[in-house]
């Protein structure tokens, strides 16, 4: 089955630790993105890749980091220097051919201990 | 800076009613999208509106855009609870490539 899929679905973060989320996409999308999503509120860009080796910021793209070694992976690690990291992490990808529709990920909830 | 604006935050109507939810932006944008979140999940696309005047139905769901006055409508026919949810709607930044600015949502609660 195509699809984008997330892990884990649930991460727990004690204070001063770096963790990773993974995004891995088999439907050969060019474009990936990382969204926050706080409890009542919409969704705000972190980063975004158009290419492979290639990314840029988003909105709220400090105390994250991203790569993207391969075309259907494009990991985020929430780093210690990001204060509130407790929120529903969204990944999303978008054909190359088709800049109209972004497909979304089922998501990980990230908890702070 | 793109800002969206969403209206009502929160809907709860009965069963069989119509109702329309307001979507306004700040910006000049090529296109705006509409996405159904259920609690919890991940978000479904609805509609995608790529020009003034574009309307689009899916069911109860109807979805239009007036880029002039920078607003787009989602209408609900005969609401049916199956629709309660959370519906955003998105706008890109023109020659952003799907960068996307969403809205707050607006909560909807059909009632039986």
């Amino acid at each position: 089955d195509g699809g984008i899929t997330q892990s884990p679905k649930y991460l727990f973060r004690k204070e001063g630790q770096n963790v990773t989320l993974s995004c891995e996409q088999n439907l050969n999308h060019d474009a990936m993105y990382w969204y926050r999503q706080d409890p009542g509120q919409g969704l705000r860009l972190i980063y975004y890749s158009q290419i492979v080796n290639d990314f840029q910021k988003g909105d709220i793209a400090e105390g994250y980091s991203v790569s993207r070694e391969k075309k259907e992976s494009f990991p985020l690690t929430v780093t210690s220097a990001q204060k509130n990291p407790t929120a529903f992490y969204l990944c999303a990808s978008t054909p190359s051919s088709d800049w109209e529709t972004q497909y979304f990920g089922p998501g990980t909830r990230l908890l702070v201990l | 800076e793109l800002k969206v604006e969403q209206n009502p935050l929160f809907l709860s109507m009965q069963e069989g009613k119509n109702y329309t939810i307001y979507c306004n932006y700040s910006t000049t944008s090529d296109r705006l999208y509409w996405y159904r979140q259920d609690p919890g999940k991940s978000l479904e696309s609805l509609f995608v509106l790529l020009s003034n005047g574009a309307v689009k139905q899916e069911g109860r769901l109807m979805a239009s855009l007036d880029t002039k006055a920078r607003l787009s409508t989602l209408h609900i026919t005969a609401a049916v609870h199956d629709l309660s949810a959370t519906y955003f709607c998105a706008v890109d930044m023109p020659g952003t490539a799907s960068k996307l600015t969403f809205g707050t949502g607006t909560r909807l609660q059909v009632t039986l």
